[in-house]
């Protein structure tokens, strides 16, 4: 079974640019959350989606939002980047996505955006 | 201070060698506990996923979670080179709306040698 996938692998923007990134998650898995991971730190925690609906927001500017798609299927648009948004942008499915249910996240490849 | 404090080490070891790996945490609400691997230019793989207080083993891995102390180990048995890579430990902990989110340490770099 193919894993998460997300696109584009690599990117490059300049400042003030909007950006959008895509993941799809592993077939059957409803839930989408996106992290940002800067060198050498881990991953930070931007949003969490179940069922289209926003179920939790890190510590992130409005600059960056995100929708999910019928399909499951997720986008994370930033505007008016900056040059602390170079990072790698990773998605992460699970079957659930709310309350205490035991779900494991797993994780794509991420998209490695920088930003000159 | 952060909510989860790991090591970044580098930690280098001799191949056959026993690697323990440790996070310590500050936040009661994290009920879940996992160690993900990441290789360079990858993303994070999950390796264990605990819940409760002991030990779970999977092969040359064992996880171990001490919730009175709030901290997490994961040994590796008979370490390869391929075991080189970053290890992350992480916790989840449900939100406000419903929802949950994992709370990563900075992850350990270790490099095992020939």
């Amino acid at each position: 079974d193919a894993g998460v996938t997300q696109s584009p692998t690599h990117l490059i923007k300049t400042r003030g640019q909007h950006v959008t990134l895509r993941c799809s998650p592993i077939s059957g898995h409803k839930s989408v959350s996106w992290y940002q991971q800067v060198l050498g730190q881990g991953p930070q925690f931007i949003f969490q989606y179940y069922e289209k609906e926003e179920r939790g927001r890190g510590n992130f500017p409005d600059r960056f939002s995100a929708r999910q798609f019928p399909n499951y299927s997720s986008e994370l648009n930033v505007n008016a980047l900056l040059l602390g948004d170079s990072a790698l942008y990773l998605c992460a499915s699970s079957r659930a996505g709310t309350g205490a249910a035991g779900e494991p996240q797993h994780f794509g490849d991420g998209t490695r955006l920088s930003i000159l | 201070q952060k909510e989860v404090e790991q090591d970044p080490g580098p930690l280098s070891v001799p191949e056959g060698a026993i690697v323990s790996l440790n996070c310590t945490y500050s936040n009661s609400a994290f009920q879940y506990f996992m160690w993900y691997r990441q290789y360079s230019r990858k993303g994070p793989e999950l390796l264990m996923y605990t819940y409760s207080s002991g030990n779970k083993e999977d092969g040359r891995f064992t996880a171990q979670v001490d919730k009175s102390s709030k901290y997490i180990s994961l040994f590796i048995r008979d370490s390869q080179p391929s075991d080189s890579a970053t290890y992350l430990c992480a916790m989840r902990a449900i939100l406000t709306g419903g929802g949950n989110k994992l709370t990563f340490g900075t992850g350990t770099q270790l490099k095992v040698e020939l």
